[in-house]
């Protein structure tokens, strides 16, 4: 069984730095793409980047690159999603996400019960 | 940025079938996949349909996607209480080089 264990609830201030962590399991860690993907706080679904554990191919929304950073551990089947200055704006819920097969990007077949990121003074 | 355009909410009885629309355009839902995902309260979100039209193992076929030009749509028959959620669709788009969602729509079973 496909599983994407995501680390817990997250209380920050605004400047400070972060690192929240999917660890996966049952399955062929580098073979599929893991994705981030955030909700903010009654609003949809936004696609952020992605990684391909394999061999560390990272993918970022434009608008985000530079502002976070996507990475993977393969020795220990973990991705993370690092923040080096929080905003207020950053503030959500944070999933990651398993590419639906081998090679896709485009949508995601497993997903961890997310990570909630509260920024705020 | 992007755009992808459905209906806040949509509602129905019991039995009846509901459709969602989901309008994009030429560098997403024109010409790529498009999938849709199913969000209870404090969920996480669930694929319910993937490439357009294919159900993974364990969607009840009640639930069909549908793509026309540069729109797509969601149906649900036979509506169930339990169908009540929200719905998102999904596509690759090719100025964002990722995948991007609709705004979600809200599904009220009366």
């Amino acid at each position: 069984e496909v599983q994407l264990v995501q680390s817990g609830t997250e209380v920050k201030k605004p400047g400070e730095s972060l690192k929240i962590s999917c660890k996966a399991s049952g399955y062929n860690f580098i073979s599929y793409w893991v994705a981030w993907v955030r909700q903010r706080p009654g609003e949809g679904l936004e696609w952020m980047g992605n990684v391909f554990p394999h061999d560390s191919d990272t993918r970022y929304r434009p608008s985000l690159q530079g502002q976070v950073s996507i990475s993977a551990d393969k020795s220990i089947n973990t991705v993370y999603l690092q923040w080096t200055s929080l905003k207020a704006s950053d503030t959500a819920i944070y999933y990651c996400a398993r590419g639906g097969d081998v090679t896709a990007m485009d949508w995601f077949d497993s997903w961890g019960h997310g990570t909630l990121v509260t920024v705020s003074s | 940025q992007p755009v992808v355009t459905q209906p806040p909410s949509v509602s129905g009885t019991p039995g009846q079938r509901v459709t969602i629309s989901c309008s994009g355009s030429s560098s997403n839902i024109g010409k790529n996949s498009v999938y849709w995902y199913q969000q209870f309260p404090g969920m996480a979100p669930k694929v319910l349909i993937y490439r357009i039209n294919q159900r993974p193992s364990g969607v009840p076929d009640r639930f069909s996607g549908s793509r026309s030009g540069t729109s797509a749509a969601l149906a649900i028959s036979g509506l169930r209480s339990e169908d009540e959620a929200d719905y998102y669709c999904a596509a690759w788009d090719d100025s964002l080089s990722g995948p991007v969602f609709g705004g979600g729509t809200k599904l009220t079973v009366l």
